[in-house]
């Protein structure tokens, strides 16, 4: 069964460093989507892409985070300049059309040092 | 604003049957999801209701009415391996999806 894959498992970061987390959707999804999970809270939404551009953000989804499909497989969120704050699971989901449900990726986990 | 309520924990025992309520307050409303997401892992799709009623697949059902803004999700014939949170999503109008705390289930024997 075709999988949403996210690079890398587990990324360490100093403070204020930039960082790029990277998603590779399933292959025929239109719609693609970031999340954070904070250690033992619940999984908040921070932006949705379709055709190219951001359809939704979050108040989470600041100037600090910013998304990009540089080719047609990849989809990643960079975070310019990382805070304590940032350290988090992040994961990536994607879906065909727009009644159906997302699939998400094994998330990323964000250490900030 | 939106706003989803679902019970922190949950304990039940294997071989009976568990309903997870969650209620919701949204400005738009365009679908419930529930996920199980097992700790460390990330959420895996267990149903979805657009529309009033009861959805039924397999040990799993979701239940809708979006006049109450109530959803439950009913696990059946519980095993060992249900032990997991289980999240209440809501889809907005413009294709944002929302998450609950979600409800931490423990199943004992």
């Amino acid at each position: 069964e075709p999988e949403v894959t996210q690079t890398p498992s587990h990324q360490v970061t100093q403070m204020g460093q930039e960082v790029i987390l990277r998603c590779v959707p399933i292959s025929n999804h239109l719609y693609f989507y970031w999340y954070r999970q904070i250690l033992g809270q619940k999984v908040e939404f921070l932006v949705s892409f379709y055709n190219n551009e951001i359809s939704e953000k979050s108040e989470i989804f600041d100037d600090q985070f910013s998304v990009e499909r540089p080719d047609g497989s990849n989809f990643t969120l960079k975070i310019r300049s990382t805070k304590l704050e940032d350290s988090a699971m992040y994961f990536c989901a994607s879906k065909v059309e727009g009644g159906q449900p997302q699939h998400f990726g094994d998330g990323t986990r964000l250490s900030i040092l | 604003g939106q706003n989803i309520d679902q019970p922190t924990e949950m304990t039940a025992t294997e071989g009976a049957i568990v309903q997870i309520n969650c209620t919701y307050q949204t400005s738009g409303f365009n679908g419930l999801f529930w996920y199980q997401q097992h700790a460390g892992e990330a959420p895996t799709f267990l149903s979805y209701n657009v529309l009033d009623g009861l959805e039924e697949k397999g040990r799993f059902s979701s239940f809708l009415s979006r006049s109450k803004g109530y959803s439950y999700l009913l696990l059946k014939e519980l095993q060992m391996k249900d032990s997991a949170s289980y999240l209440c999503a809501v889809r907005g109008r413009n294709n944002d999806m929302r998450f609950g705390a979600g409800t931490r289930l423990t199943v004992k024997p």
